[in-house]
């Protein structure tokens, strides 16, 4: 069991906007601004998509947004394309200086 | 390029020791802080260690504390992983990763391709 909850899937159409939660505590999530998100494709290593909450490395689309309120982070893609099918992983910061992922969400575009 | 190759995986008897090995290219190796990262078949992603850029701070998931020890040579351009008492559990792609930015390995990007390790009799 993932210390960073996240739904096992959610799904939608192109052209749309799914978001995507990632639940921890106030010893993780909630109590640091080091929440990242990673994508990950099948067979393929994963790829950084957010960092420090809702920054995005050079070259990700700015169709990837993220916040924080409180004990739970979320990742939104609006604009949804078929390319973004994927599975998606938050991970935080933890009191023990050691990092937690989330159980992974596979985003299914229809 | 930032290129990450990690090495040494493979199959593994129960209690037997292995060393990953993740040679670096394309960036100052010794100004990063770098991770190693698992996933174990069809599941999903484990945080294992992080080591600082200097080598001198290195923090592990509590499930590998104790048997994995991560570190680093700036001097070849090399992050290791010593895994000691190999157990069924630990079959695994093992990714190696490299932090972001200088400041703060927290979060990390690219990572290498992986390397399998198998534990079984």
């Amino acid at each position: 069991q993932s210390a960073l909850t996240q739904p096992a899937s959610v799904s939608g159409s192109p052209g749309q906007s799914i978001t995507i939660s990632c639940t921890g505590t106030s010893s993780d999530v909630g109590g640091y601004n080091y929440v990242s998100w990673y994508q990950q494709h099948p067979g393929k290593a994963p790829k950084l998509m957010i960092y420090e909450v809702s920054s995005r490395p050079s070259g990700v689309s700015n169709r990837f947004s993220a916040s924080k309120s409180g004990n739970t982070a979320s990742l939104t893609i609006s604009g949804l394309q078929a390319e973004d099918e994927a599975d998606y992983y938050c991970t935080s910061y933890t009191t023990s200086s050691t990092l937690e992922f989330g159980g992974g969400t596979k985003l299914t575009v229809l | 390029q930032v290129q990450l190759v990690e090495s040494g995986g493979g199959v593994v008897q129960p209690g037997r020791s292995l060393r990953l090995s993740c040679a670096a290219s394309g960036f100052t190796f010794s100004n990063y802080g770098m991770h190693w990262v698992r996933q174990a078949p069809g599941k999903g992603l484990e945080w294992v260690a992080v080591i600082w850029s200097d080598g001198n701070n290195k923090y592990y998931a509590d499930s590998v504390k104790g048997r994995f020890t991560i570190s680093r040579d700036n001097s070849k351009n090399t992050l290791y992983l010593q895994i000691n008492s190999l157990r069924a559990e630990d079959t695994a792609v093992y990714y190696c990763a490299k932090a972001l930015v200088v400041v703060s390995p927290w979060w990390f990007d690219p990572w290498g391709q992986g390397t399998l390790v198998t534990v079984s009799s």
